[in-house]
Order: C-alpha cells, then sequence, then structure tokens
C-alpha cells in the first residue's frame, strides 16, 4: 500500500514532442505528490508539486493531472529539449508533505530527447 | 543559494567496517532525511530525523544503522558493520517544516563496500 507505481521506464521523445510519464498510488492517506528530477551524479531535485484540491498544476512547459478517483497522476513536458534529458521521479507523502514522513518514490523514468 | 552539503563524495570501505557519512542541512530546516539509492534503481527512505530524534524510519534502517546531530550543524548516518548489499548512493536531505513539503537534497555519497 505504501507502494507508488511508476511508468514507462524509459522514454526516447523527440525535440519539441510532449513527454508524459505516469504514476499511480493506493494509499488513500497520501495527499502531496511531488515530481523530483535527477541529473547523473546529483541528487534529486523538486520539479514540481501538486495536492489533490486541484486536478492540474502547471508551472512553464511542465504540467502535473492528478485523478484522485483514479488515484493516479502524471507529468507532462511541453516541448520537451535536450536539457529535460534526466531520471524522472514520482513521489507522495500522507499530511500534505509537512510532517516527518519521508516520501515514497516511484522506480523513475529515464528520459531521453532527441535532438 | 542555500544548499545541502555532504562529504564523503565516495567512500570506498571493507566489509564489516564501519562507515560514517555526514551532511550539512539548510541551516534553517527542521527536518533532515536519509535516503538510499542503489544504483540505477528507485530512491528509498531510510529516517526522517526531528526535534533531535528519528522520527520514522523505514524497515532498511535496521540496527546497523544510526543517526546522529552532533552540533547544530552536522547530521550523520553510521553504518556499523557494513555488507556488500549497502553499496548505494546515499542521499541526506532537509526540510524547512512550513510551506511546501519541499525537500532539498545533497548530491550524495556514493558507498562502495568490497
Amino acid at each position: 500500500q505504501q507502494q507508488v507505481k511508476q511508468s514507462p521506464q524509459s522514454l526516447i521523445v523527440q525535440k519539441g514532442g510532449i513527454s508524459i510519464i505516469n504514476c499511480a498510488y493506493e494509499n488513500t492517506a497520501f495527499d502531496y505528490f511531488p515530481w523530483y528530477q535527477q541529473f547523473p551524479g546529483k541528487g534529486p531535485a523538486l520539479l514540481i508539486a501538486i495536492r489533490p484540491d486541484v486536478s492540474e498544476k502547471k508551472e512553464g512547459r511542465f504540467t502535473i493531472s492528478f485523478n484522485k478517483s483514479a488515484k493516479q497522476f502524471s507529468l507532462h513536458i511541453m516541448d520537451s529539449q535536450p536539457g529535460d534529458s534526466a531520471t524522472y521521479f514520482c513521489a507522495a507523502s500522507p499530511h500534505s508533505g509537512g510532517g516527518a514522513d519521508g516520501l515514497t518514490f516511484g522506480k523513475g523514468t529515464h528520459l531521453i530527447i532527441q535532438p | 543559494e542555500p544548499e545541502v552539503t555532504q562529504t564523503p563524495s565516495h567512500q570506498v570501505t571493507q566489509m564489516g567496517q564501519e562507515v560514517i557519512l555526514r551532511c550539512v542541512p539548510i541551516s534553517n530546516h527542521l527536518y533532515f532525511y536519509w535516503y538510499r539509492q542503489i544504483l540505477g534503481q528507485k530512491v528509498e527512505f531510510l529516517v526522517s530525523f526531528y526535534n533531535n530524534e528519528i522520527s520514522e524510519k523505514s524497515e532498511i534502517f535496521d540496527d546497523q544503522f544510526s543517526v546522529e546531530r552532533p552540533d547544530g550543524s552536522n547530521f550523520t548516518l553510521k553504518i556499523r558493520s557494513t555488507k556488500l548489499e549497502d553499496s548505494a548512493m546515499y542521499f541526506c536531505a532537509s526540510r524547512q517544516g512550513t510551506g511546501t513539503g519541499e525537500l532539498f537534497f545533497g548530491e550524495g555519497s556514493r558507498l562502495t563496500v568490497l
């Protein structure tokens, strides 16, 4: 019940295309859903996050879509650029992310944007 | 920009040896975490620390692991008797405690157990 399932494991997208990564969770106590971006040799860095009171959040080219009834959320990267090539992790936690609970991460998606 | 710093960046040790990984969280942050990432796999929660004590820990964080905040700035992870399967990247993270739930991660300490 603590798992966050992420797909696909790897993704190749042409420059300018839309990258879509999906995640699903089971624990209904989760109410904070961030996406982290990780470049090789670096720690994960927060990209964008959503709470379940909204169904969509957009920041620049990055959009999270959230479906509370299906317990699914996804990351859309519009106009994908080679600099977006990285590993993306979805995550979830309870208490709106404000408690001491750790984040539960998905297994990650290795995204490659081809020029 | 404030950042979480970790040392060492890479440590090689023999199986059975003790290892201490060090972290300096962002100065006004209140929550501290250790995560582990085995090569090519997902980031796994180990432990969270708040108000000078462990708040949560995962099943990975068994008796061979311990954490400490020995002074006002450092946060350490000790592995008492390393095993081959402890080889991983260990990330320290910190969170402010108010506002967003954003975790700020360090660049990690790579541990190789031979």
